[in-house]
């Protein structure tokens, strides 16, 4: 299957910063990337749809000026975790659409964020 | 109504034993299947997709697709302590399939 590479893989730091996470698509283009958030023992939440060279599309109860996505290519979305707090914390999982008739998506191994 | 459905489980199976795993969805014009399957820890990983109404074998693995009762199942044969995790369904929703839904998961565990 399709290959999609999220890092960094773990992120440790102090409230008030802000974190960025990359998603890419390594060998297929990606119009549409998402992005989803889990919580220990949950189910995944997703948070927004990242279209290449346009807005994202936020969730209901997601603060867009708080998770900043940006998909500038075919194969590369970001998402940054802006002043982040203690209840940030949660494991962050990007996948990425491969288009034609299948829309398959396939994910990326995620980023398990802590804030202290 | 939830728009994919799964029993969350546990679902607990002895090894060696098939393991079936269900899910229904609600919207009718949906056309692509997806079965993922999620370690604790870790993303979900592609396992099996499924378009045409029957069965699909890959392995140890059997998808079967019902659309007339918006039915798709996973079959694990000779379930093994490896296959314990959780299976989340996922439908593209509608004829244009845009939009993935994702059920909530069943865990499955599997006794050695």
């Amino acid at each position: 299957g399709a290959v999609v590479s999220q890092h960094p893989s773990r992120v440790i730091c102090k409230s008030g910063t802000s974190v960025k996470i990359e998603c890419r698509s390594l060998d297929f283009q990606a119009t549409t990337m998402f992005w989803y958030r889990q919580f220990p023992k949950q189910s995944l939440m997703l948070m927004a749809t990242s279209n290449e060279g346009s807005k994202a599309t936020y969730e209901q109860g997601v603060e867009k000026d708080k998770f900043l996505i940006n998909h500038a290519s075919l194969t590369l979305s970001t998402l940054t975790v802006t002043s982040a707090h203690p209840e940030d914390s949660s494991f962050y999982i990007c996948s990425a659409r491969e288009g034609g008739v299948l829309n398959i998506q396939y994910f990326g191994a995620g980023t398990r964020l802590s804030v202290l | 109504q939830k728009e994919v459905e799964q029993n969350s489980g546990p679902l607990s199976v002895p090894e060696g034993a098939i393991a079936s795993l269900n899910c229904t969805y609600s919207d009718r014009g949906s056309q692509s299947f997806f079965w993922y399957r999620q370690y604790s820890g870790k993303s979900p990983e592609l396992i099996m997709s499924i378009y045409s109404n029957g069965d699909k074998e890959d392995g140890r693995f059997t998808a079967q697709l019902n659309k007339a009762s918006q039915y798709v199942s996973l079959l694990i044969r000779d379930s093994q302590p490896s296959d314990s995790a959780t299976y989340l369904c996922a439908v593209n929703k509608g004829t244009g399939g845009f939009k993935t839904i994702f059920g909530a998961g069943t865990r499955l565990f599997v006794k050695a």
